[in-house]
């Protein structure tokens, strides 16, 4: 079974905080994503990585970066957390298929999702 | 105009209607399809992908018109299981999948 964990469940930071979001999948996939979800506006992506310190913008990048040093660890950073962060925040891996930036993926697997509330 | 747009519902049905849910999506190079389903604060997992010639699994059937732009979900025999919210989703090409905001699904005794 398809295995992606992320560090924490339920998280609570103030204003300012720098904050880090761990995940981990065990499936070898080359593709891992960071979601958040909000209630009437769906999951909308953050960032993507198809490789090893490869990273893409998705929909909504501003305030957060990534970091993708080992293929099984995709790490989502808010440099200064404000409340309009709260959110819950989820990450996917997946395999490619076929090669190269332009091709479709497969399946993606969730996380549980982190609850991130910024006081 | 959303990517992908769908119903929020809910749909009230009781066990054993047939319920049936369509999705629109704008983007025409979009190649592949899918319904995820999502539980009260779980994370979403697939239930099934939707091919150009209809899919079906069990009491679940996906359909596809790519003329009109639309993808549907019927569910037949519904069970209280089936009690979720029901995500669509647009393969838009360059490993990026958008979802709609889903249909809310009550299953009723």
């Amino acid at each position: 079974d398809v295995k992606v964990t992320q560090s924490s469940r339920y998280l609570v930071k103030r204003t300012g905080e720098k904050v880090f979001l761990e995940c981990v999948q065990d499936m070898d996939h080359e593709n891992m994503f960071w979601y958040r979800q909000d209630p009437g506006l769906g999951l909308r992506l953050i960032y993507f990585s198809y490789d090893v310190k490869m990273k893409e913008k998705g929909d909504i990048p501003e305030g957060y970066s990534v970091s993708r040093e080992k293929k099984e660890r995709f790490s989502l950073i808010l440099e200064s957390a404000s409340t309009n962060q709260t959110s819950m925040y989820l990450c996917a891996s997946s395999f490619v298929i076929g090669p190269g930036q332009g091709s479709s993926t497969d399946t993606q697997y969730f996380g549980p999702g982190t609850r991130l509330t910024v006081l | 105009r959303k990517e992908v747009e769908q119903d929020p519902g809910p749909f009230n049905v009781p066990e054993g209607a047939t319920v049936a849910f369509n999705c629109t999506y704008s983007n025409s190079a979009s190649q592949s399809f899918f319904w995820y389903r999502q539980d009260c604060r779980k994370e979403p997992k697939l239930l099934m992908s939707v091919y150009s010639s209809g899919n079906e699994d069990g009491r679940f059937t996906a359909q596809l018109n790519r003329a009109s732009q639309y993808i549907s979900l019927l569910i037949r025999d519904s069970k209280l299981s089936d009690s979720a919210t029901y995500l669509c989703v647009a393969d838009t090409g360059f490993q990026k999948l958008v979802f709609g905001t889903g249909t809310r699904l009550l299953v009723s005794p």
